[in-house]
Formats: structure tokens, C-alpha cells, sequence
């Protein structure tokens, strides 16, 4: 079955540039989706098919792809960053697949 | 704008029927090519597909939960269903709803693809006696 690797936590300072890796075996063949989950509330998507935007994410959200590893990049980061990230793909062997999780602090 | 909200008992006895209802507001259940996922997430762990349903009545599930895991859909209500036999302890977790986009490859037959929005709020089922 195919597995995503995330890191189980990620620091940055406030104003500073996050950088969060979902590692998968040649995972740049793949789209990934990334969601964004803050404390009691349900997740919501940040960015799909690797670097699209949906309506109402701020521009600071970028995504890129490639090799084993896709990369969520948030720019500038704020407070109301702090949350956990999911990275997602589709699999032919096992449909849906989420990543661990990674929480983001912002110091 | 599209919004989705669970519903059911909070509480399900072990080995009873876990059952729960996902409403659709803002649109139509039966609009576009989109698909409606059921998605779970025990206490402070990751994230977990269950399955999903398209308007037709087409299900796919997840392998792990297959057996146990049954998904209907009533268009007229705009609502889609979760029902999950034998349940245990390890099924208690926070339920989702969602919106399920599937990419198609271009003989536009076989799943290439696919990510969840929006989500409904969830909602907390205990499994205990």
C-alpha cells in the first residue's frame, strides 16, 4: 500500500517562511492536497492538485511537487497559521491516502 | 456555497450499528460530477477514509473497513448515509462528511485523482456500554 511521511512537527518564526514535506515513493507522479486543521474544527483545503489555491486561501499558501517529495510553503507566517497539516493523494492500490500530520507552531 | 452537516447518536454500544447522516445545503446532492465521502479521525490521531458514494448510488470503500461499512445516499432529502456494523472502541473517533472531487483520466473511466471540500463540522461518536 502506498504510504505519505510527514514530519510530526514543524517550528517557524512569526513572519517567517514554513516549509512542510509529505514524502512518498515518486509522490511527483501523484497530485497532492494539502488541508489545513486548527484545534476542535474540521480540516480545510489549502491547496489542490500540488499548488492550486482554492477560492479565499491566502496567497502566503504555496504548494510544489516533484521526486518523492511535495512541499507545503507558507509565506510571511502568522498566529492563526498554527494547525495541523494533512498531505492526501489517490492511489490505484488503496484509493485515499493521508498523510500522518504535521503541527505547526509559529514562535 | 455548498455546506454539509452530520447527524446522529453521539453514544452506539459496542457491537451495535454505528449510523449517521450527512445533510447537503446550498445545492443540489445531485449536481456536477461530485462524489460524498465519509472521513473519521480518533483523538488527536490522522485522518482516515471510510468511503464514498455518487448520486447513482455507486460506492467505493475503504478495504480496511469494507465489511462493516455500508453508504447510502437519498437525493430527494439531499442527504447521504454512514452506517458501521460491529462496532468497538476503536471506531470512536469525530466523523466528517465531505465533499469528494474525482479526477478522471482522459477515457474519463478510470479514477486518477481526487480531494475533499468542503467538510462538514463533525461530529464525536463514543463507542461504550
Amino acid at each position: 500500500s502506498y504510504e505519505l511521511t510527514q514530519p510530526l512537527s514543524v517550528s517557524v518564526a512569526l513572519g517567517q517562511t514554513a516549509r512542510i514535506t509529505c514524502g512518498g515513493n515518486n509522490i511527483g507522479s501523484k497530485n497532492v492536497h494539502w488541508y489545513q486543521q486548527k484545534p476542535g474544527q474540521a480540516p480545510v483545503l489549502v491547496i489542490y492538485r500540488d499548488s492550486n489555491r482554492p477560492s479565499g486561501i491566502p496567497e502566503r499558501f504555496s504548494g510544489s511537487n516533484s521526486g518523492n517529495t511535495a512541499t507545503l510553503t507558507i509565506s510571511r507566517a502568522q498566529a492563526g497559521d498554527e494547525a495541523d497539516y494533512y498531505c492526501q493523494v489517490w492511489d490505484s492500490s488503496t484509493d485515499v491516502v493521508f498523510g500522518g500530520g504535521t503541527k505547526l507552531t509559529v514562535l | 456555497q455548498v455546506q454539509l452537516q452530520e447527524s446522529g447518536p453521539g453514544l452506539v454500544k459496542p457491537s451495535q450499528t454505528l449510523s449517521l447522516t450527512c445533510t447537503v445545503s446550498g445545492g443540489s446532492i445531485s449536481s456536477g460530477s461530485y462524489y460524498w465521502s465519509w472521513i473519521r479521525q480518533p483523538a488527536g490521531k490522522g485522518l482516515e477514509w471510510i468511503g464514498r458514494i455518487y448520486t447513482s448510488g455507486s460506492t467505493n470503500y475503504n478495504p480496511s473497513l469494507k465489511s462493516r461499512v455500508t453508504i447510502s445516499v437519498d437525493t430527494s432529502k439531499n442527504q447521504f448515509s454512514l452506517k458501521l456494523s460491529s462496532v468497538t472502541a476503536a471506531d470512536t473517533a469525530v466523523y466528517y462528511c465531505a465533499r469528494d472531487f474525482l479526477g478522471f483520466d482522459s477515457s474519463g473511466y478510470y479514477v486518477v485523482d481526487n480531494w475533499f471540500d468542503p467538510w462538514g463540522q463533525g461530529t464525536l461518536v463514543t463507542v461504550s456500554s
